[in-house]
């Protein structure tokens, strides 16, 4: 089965801080890999995804994150972050069949003005 | 722009009673999920349904049934609520598989269901 690992459940930065927040997986053949982001009381969205091809992704609003294959790794990055990036970040994995994706425990990002 | 609906975003329940929790999506996509997210815990898997009439069960199907009749439409059902089935529940849909060489497509969610159960 597979499994994701989010290594912090909260993080609390200033603005203009850089952040990385880190996201492991187990599932040991090819993998779809995502973050989402929930902003209070909004929907969960899409920031970005990775299935093949160049291993550092770029999303919305600035994002990024690199696949890092035999770490099994997916980390996301903001060079810079901002206080609207508050929000719940969850990274997930699908292992390319047609169920659902397994998700982390997500990680509450705090941003101090 | 696609879109997910769900019946309610708030609703309080008794022990026992019979819950019925429905997601509409309007773009004709195959794939339906639907999830509970608690804190700490992130989002579970608890069925999805890859066509009509079709379920498969989730990571935590135990207390939960689910219908779909129709391709839009993907139901869940608590057949006896309990109070540890409090929880917010996400529905969510995606395309049904692409073809060889193409990619994965990301899943669309609802606003979610708070689901309060006394």
């Amino acid at each position: 089965a597979q499994s994701v690992s989010q290594h912090n459940h909260h993080v609390i930065l200033s603005e203009a801080a850089s952040l990385e927040l880190g996201c492991n997986y187990s599932y040991g053949g090819t993998v779809n890999l995502f973050w989402y982001v929930q902003y209070p009381g909004q929907h969960l969205q899409l920031l970005l995804k990775y299935f093949s091809g160049d291993p550092l992704v770029k999303g919305i609003k600035g994002f990024e994150a690199e696949f890092i294959k035999s770490k099994f790794s997916f980390n996301l990055r903001k060079p810079s972050v901002q206080w609207s990036d508050t929000a719940e970040y969850f990274c997930a994995v699908n292992g390319g069949g047609a169920d659902g994706l397994t998700f982390g425990k997500g990680t509450h990002l705090i941003i101090q003005p | 722009d696609v879109k997910v609906t769900q019946s309610s975003r708030y609703l309080v329940k008794r022990t026992g009673e019979k819950v019925f929790l429905e997601c509409v999506q309007d773009m004709d996509h195959e794939n339906m999920f639907w999830y509970r997210q608690d804190p700490g815990l992130g989002l579970r898997l608890i069925y999805f349904s890859y066509d009509v009439k079709m379920k498969e069960k989730g990571d935590i199907p135990e207390g939960y049934s689910v219908s779909r009749e129709k391709k839009e439409r993907f139901s869940l059902i608590l057949e006896s609520a309990s109070t540890n089935q409090t929880s917010m529940y996400l529905c969510a849909s995606r395309p049904g598989l692409a073809g060889p060489g193409e990619s994965y497509n990301e899943q669309f969610f609802g606003p979610g269901t708070r689901l309060t159960v006394l």
